[in-house]
């Protein structure tokens, strides 16, 4: 069984340019969280979805933006990069959110903001 | 404010025991949730606890204390390959929807 699925794998982008990452979750998953992961510190939530709806927002500015689409995959886009947002963005899925289902990570886009 | 603590590195013999320790404060608590993450890799789960105790699977156990805010996993028998980093992840009760993950603990297993 395929697990989730994460594209690109690395990319390089320029201050002030946009990025789009994707996420294509475990099959039968329903629920899709983002995560941005700094060197040495844990993820931090950006996003979860949970039936093409945002369920959840962490403390990110608008310049991050995502959506869920009717096949259950999912795309982050951060507007106007920034050389903080150089870090390990994680996607992982769910059944359903919350309660004890565990969550499945893909193996993360590692953005890097020159 | 929410808040997860974990020792920064820990260091260990193969074969020994080693046990990590996590401590929290969130608004309320819904569930604790360890996962292992090895060096460019994703993290990958190990264990979930809500109730009080402790959770036994293989080489691994976790333990939570509620009314402390205190859980810690205990790696048995330990192998090269547990060398990782161990992170500490606490879904609050005012929010089923995320994790509120500490730093992680960085487990360097030597011969």
């Amino acid at each position: 069984d395929a697990g989730v699925t994460q594209s690109p794998t690395h990319l390089i982008k320029t201050r002030g340019q946009h990025v789009t990452l994707r996420c294509s979750p475990i099959s039968g998953h329903k629920s899709v969280s983002w995560y941005q992961q700094v060197l040495g510190q844990g993820p931090q939530f950006i996003f979860q979805y949970y039936e093409k709806e945002e369920r959840g927002r962490g403390n990110f500015p608008d310049r991050f933006s995502a959506r869920q689409f009717p096949n259950y995959s999912s795309e982050l886009n951060v507007n106007a990069l920034l050389l903080g947002d150089s870090a390990l963005y994680l996607c992982a899925s769910s059944l359903v959110p919350g309660g004890n289902y565990e969550q499945y990570f893909g193996p993360g886009t590692r953005l890097t903001v020159t | 404010g929410q808040n997860i603590d974990q020792p920064t590195e820990m260091t260990a013999t193969e074969g020994a025991i080693v046990q990590i320790n996590c401590t929290y404060q969130t608004s309320g608590f819904n569930g604790l949730f360890w996962y292992q993450q090895h060096a460019g890799e994703a993290p990958t789960f190990l264990s979930y606890n809500v109730l009080d105790g402790l959770e036994e699977k293989g080489r691994f156990s976790s333990f939570l204390s509620r009314s402390k805010g205190y859980s810690y996993l205990l790696l048995k028998e330990l192998q090269m390959k547990d060398s990782a980093s161990y992170l500490c992840a606490v879904r609050p009760i005012d929010s089923n929807y995320q994790l509120i993950w500490g730093a992680g603990t960085k487990l360097i297993i030597k011969p």
